[in-house]
């Protein structure tokens, strides 16, 4: 099983949509969670951390589920400017170094599409 | 600031040549590390470093070589390039490995080995 697992997509909407974005991961101790975004051909950036007691930012909703293991974000409202890729990433802590200890697991990414 | 800075944008290198991709932040992060991300296989880590003169190997280490002489640079170095290396390589910084999880990204190196 891979450690984070994203629905490819693409996910094509139209403006004013509600979309959500699910993912599951496979690490239990896993500690810290995050939605990075992609636009096409450009570098991630971070969209916004993932608590355990959900977060919200504006149109985009953040959800942590640790019995399942699973994470979800939520975008309503959907604009054309929110066409991009959405990449799910785990932080594994840990003290030692080496492989993924301490280090970020991306996800492979789903690839929204807001039409007009 | 310039944040984290990648060079060069793209590069094509014949299979068997070395060449060093540069990173630089200037954000006096003490984690820095390299990816590279290629169709359908998301992002990979090959090496990262929590400090100056500490480096160590990623998911995918293999047919690369890393230094951290200083706390704003991080060389990527291709010992002998293969073709299996064509891939886009982001360079990150973050202020701690295990911190808030918020990595700064440079543009990328657009790499292909023919």
């Amino acid at each position: 099983r891979k450690e984070v697992e994203q629905d490819p997509g693409p996910f094509n909407v139209p403006e004013g949509a509600t979309v959500a974005f699910n993912c599951t991961y496979s690490n239990s101790a896993s500690q810290s969670f995050f939605w990075y975004r992609q636009d096409c051909r450009k570098e991630p950036k971070l969209l916004m951390s993932v608590y355990s007691s959900g977060n919200e930012d504006g149109r985009f909703t953040a959800q942590l589920n640790r019995a399942s293991q699973y994470i979800s974000l939520l975008i309503r409202d959907s604009k054309l400017s929110d066409s991009a890729t959405y990449l799910c990433v785990v932080l594994h802590n840990g003290g030692n170094y080496g492989g993924s200890q301490g280090n970020l697991i991306f996800g492979k990414g789903t690839k929204l599409s807001v039409k007009p | 600031n310039a944040g984290v800075t990648q060079t060069p944008k793209f590069q094509v290198l014949k299979t068997g040549q070395s060449m060093t991709l540069q990173c630089a932040q200037d954000m006096n992060h003490e984690y820095m590390s390299w990816y590279r991300q290629d169709p359908g296989m998301g992002l990979r880590l090959i090496h990262y470093s929590v400090g100056a003169g500490i480096t160590d190997q990623g998911e995918v280490p293999n047919g690369y070589n890393v230094s951290r002489s200083t706390t704003e640079d991080f060389p990527l170095r291709l010992l002998s390039a293969a073709p299996s290396q064509t891939s886009v390589y982001f360079c990150a910084s973050s202020y701690y490995r295990t911190g808030t999880g918020e990595q700064y990204f440079g543009p990328g190196t657009r790499l292909t080995v023919t």
